[in-house]
């Protein structure tokens, strides 16, 4: 099962940041979360991880909680062709504590309206 | 760069029939993994390989096969293909196996089992 919760679905003016939640309150100490998104049925596009401190990238910032029970997807200046899923997910610790298995969630859909 | 490559993009297929779904990669990529989505279940974990010679299963393997006998290829093998296997197959790869290492996607095999 995903190991984290988003909101189905958001809307956002065309300019402004888009700010999208993400609860992991059973994350563990050594995995990362990481946000994905999905346009129309292209692959998933890799936008952003992190592992405890903030992190920021030329598509994005990611805000994570003190306790790493939430973080925030920040998308600065959102563009109509930012509309797509996004898929927040913590990357899972297999068998050996170092692999990584990445579990996708239903994730959000972000409408970015004119 | 090309990346993850998926072929064939379309594959329509009878029930009882088989067939491979081809994944390569040109990075060097030690990890791989495939996945299936359907609407309204995001994407599944199917089977991944942490390198050459070692594949595991993930959420929904069954009725699917996978091998790696090289870093670069990664197939999918349907043995004998039912209904409930049309979906969107995704592969994916990543630098390795550890939980920093973003997955990067090919763009997909769309398949429908008449």
């Amino acid at each position: 099962d995903a190991k984290t919760t988003q909101p189905t679905s958001m809307d956002c003016a065309e300019g402004r940041a888009a700010n999208l939640p993400c609860n992991h309150s059973t994350i563990s100490g050594n995995e990362y979360v990481y946000w994905y998104r999905q346009i129309h049925s292209q692959g998933p596009q890799y936008i952003i991880h992190g592992l405890k401190n903030n992190e920021t990238n030329e598509m994005a910032s990611l805000i994570i909680t003190e306790d790493r029970k939430s973080s925030t997807l920040i998308l600065p200046h959102a563009t109509l062709r930012d509309t797509a899923v996004y898929y927040c997910i913590v990357r899972v610790a297999g068998r050996s504590s170092n692999t990584g298995k990445l579990i996708f969630g239903q994730g959000t859909t972000l409408q970015v309206k004119p | 760069n090309a990346g993850v490559t998926q072929t064939p993009k379309f594959q329509v297929l009878k029930t009882g029939q088989s067939m491979t779904l081809q994944c390569a990669q040109d990075m060097n990529h030690e990890y791989m993994s495939w996945y299936r989505q359907d609407p309204g279940m995001g994407l599944r974990l199917i089977h991944y390989s942490v390198g050459a010679g070692i594949t595991d299963q993930g959420e929904v393997p069954n009725g699917y096969n996978v091998s790696r006998s090289t870093t670069e290829d990664f197939p999918l093998r349907l043995l004998s293909a039912a209904p409930s296997q049309t979906s969107v197959y995704f592969c994916a790869s990543s630098y390795s196996q550890g939980l920093s290492s973003p997955l990067h996607f090919g763009n997909g095999t769309r398949l429908t089992v008449t």
